[in-house]
């Protein structure tokens, strides 16, 4: 069974770069795209952006010009970073695989998600 | 961009009622539609793909379809362990920009 585990600091200071990281076990990282999605408090998902085991990457436009996103095959792990973050980037992260079968996208595996509170 | 509008954010059923959900898209996605379930401190779970397909392991009173722009999610029969937060994904965009509905609470009565 997959599993995805996020870690990072649960407190950021408002203007600086929020850091994640997404722990895979159970299978390999390198046959699927691996994403991050957050949830805002009291409001719905939002999709951040995947990226693949070659480093290919696709972002939300909304976020993109913050987003940096990177993948090492050799820990099984893919990392996140937001830069010049404010109070609006608070949220719930989650990490989750990206399954692409037939035309089909859907987030077959997730993490539980980890809270990040951007403070002032 | 494709927008996704979800109906009702909220809704409070008795067990053992049929309880539906409806995502509306500004455009025409096919049948390019997942559906997800919430439930606080616990993994999200992918309960349907492509509008109608039950993901494995996801109990068959779970069911979903349409096709264009008007899709339903349907639970044949509630239960007390599907108390949860319900989101509808769409991946119809060319650009693939995975957008999710506003989400449903569904509470038990």
């Amino acid at each position: 069974q997959v599993q995805l585990q996020e870690s990072g600091p649960g407190l950021v200071k408002s203007s600086e770069t929020l850091s994640l990281t997404c722990t895979v076990s159970g299978d390999s990282i390198s046959n699927y795209f691996w994403s991050w999605i957050r949830q805002s408090p009291g409001k719905g998902l939002e999709w951040i952006a995947y990226i693949y085991a070659s480093g290919m990457t696709h972002s939300n436009p909304s976020l993109e010009s913050r987003l940096t996103m990177s993948i090492d095959t050799s820990e099984n792990r893919f990392s996140l970073r937001l830069g010049s973050v404010t109070a609006a980037d608070t949220a719930i992260y989650f990490c989750a695989r990206l399954t692409v079968m037939s035309g089909n996208y859907f987030f077959d595996f997730w993490g539980r998600g980890t809270l990040v509170t951007v403070s002032s | 961009d494709i927008q996704i509008t979800q109906s009702p954010s909220s809704l409070s059923a008795s067990v053992g009622d049929r309880v539906t959900i409806t995502c509306q898209a500004s455009q025409d996605i096919s049948n390019s539609l997942n559906w997800y379930q919430l439930k606080p401190g616990v993994a999200p779970k992918l309960l349907l793909f492509a509008a109608s397909k039950l993901h494995t392991g996801v109990p068959s009173r779970f069911s979903g379809s349409g096709s264009g722009t008007d899709f339903t999610f349907t639970i044949s029969s509630l239960q007390p362990e599907d108390v949860a937060t319900y989101y509808c994904q769409e991946y119809g965009d060319r650009d693939v920009l995975l957008t999710f509905g506003g989400g449903t609470r569904v509470e038990i009565k």
